[in-house]
């Protein structure tokens, strides 16, 4: 089993949509987890970070599930401007480096 | 704030040309460093992780190597390039939040060789 695995999609999408990505791992040890996002042909960028109890930052959800060792993000009222690539994101074993999944590319159109 | 530059943008070099890019930090001090690699649609794969100077670990074998010879300075060679190296090549940085380290990247080299 891959360390972190995604969905590729795409997902395509009408603006105002609700979007749910989910991502599994495979290190029940794994203590600290993110999304990134990926915009084409650029540098990932920290969307946010997932923490035990879920969070929230404006239209984005992240949600973490030790027990079935998933995340999920969810994109509420989605704008064109979300059209990327989300990577889901852990530390490995040892902490002191992130392991990346290969990303779920979302397209959000008008 | 911290910064981080990476040079050059692009780049296309010769089979059996060496290599080298540099990655600089600014406005922090004692970082993780990290090279990664992304080909053509594919994930990124981490490549060295740098904890301090002179400190550099190596995730896959292959012909990269990387050093650090000063506490924000991070340089990832390579003696002779093969045409699997092609990709794009990012540099990061680890700022440590409690238990988590986020990683933030320079803008990436678009390494080609032909």
């Amino acid at each position: 089993r891959k360390e972190v695995e995604q969905d590729p999609g795409p997902f395509n999408v009408p603006e105002g949509a609700t979007v749910a990505f989910n991502c599994t791992y495979s290190n029940s040890a794994s203590q600290s987890f993110f999304w990134y996002r990926q915009d084409c042909r650029k540098e990932p960028k920290l969307l946010m970070s997932v923490y035990s109890s879920g969070n929230e930052d404006g239209r984005f959800t992240a949600q973490l599930n030790r027990a079935s060792q998933y995340i999920s993000l969810l994109i509420r009222d989605s704008k064109l401007s979300d059209s990327a690539t989300y990577l889901c994101v852990l530390h490995n074993q040892a902490g002191t480096a992130l392991i990346f999944g290969k990303g779920t590319t979302l397209s959000v159109s008008s | 704030s911290q910064t981080i530059h990476q040079w050059p943008a692009t780049l296309v070099q010769p089979v059996g040309s060496p290599l080298s890019l540099e990655c600089t930090v600014e406005g922090t001090s004692n970082p993780n460093l990290y090279w990664y690699r992304q080909a053509a649609g594919r994930g990124l794969q981490l490549l060295f992780y740098s904890v301090g100077i002179g400190q550099i670990s190596s995730e896959v074998p292959q012909n990269l190597s990387a050093s650090r010879p000063q506490d924000r300075q991070f340089i990832l060679s390579s003696k002779k390039l093969l045409l699997s190296d092609s990709g794009f090549y990012l540099c990061a940085w680890g700022r440590k939040r409690g238990a988590n380290t986020e990683a933030f990247f320079g803008q990436g080299t678009r390494l080609t060789v032909v």
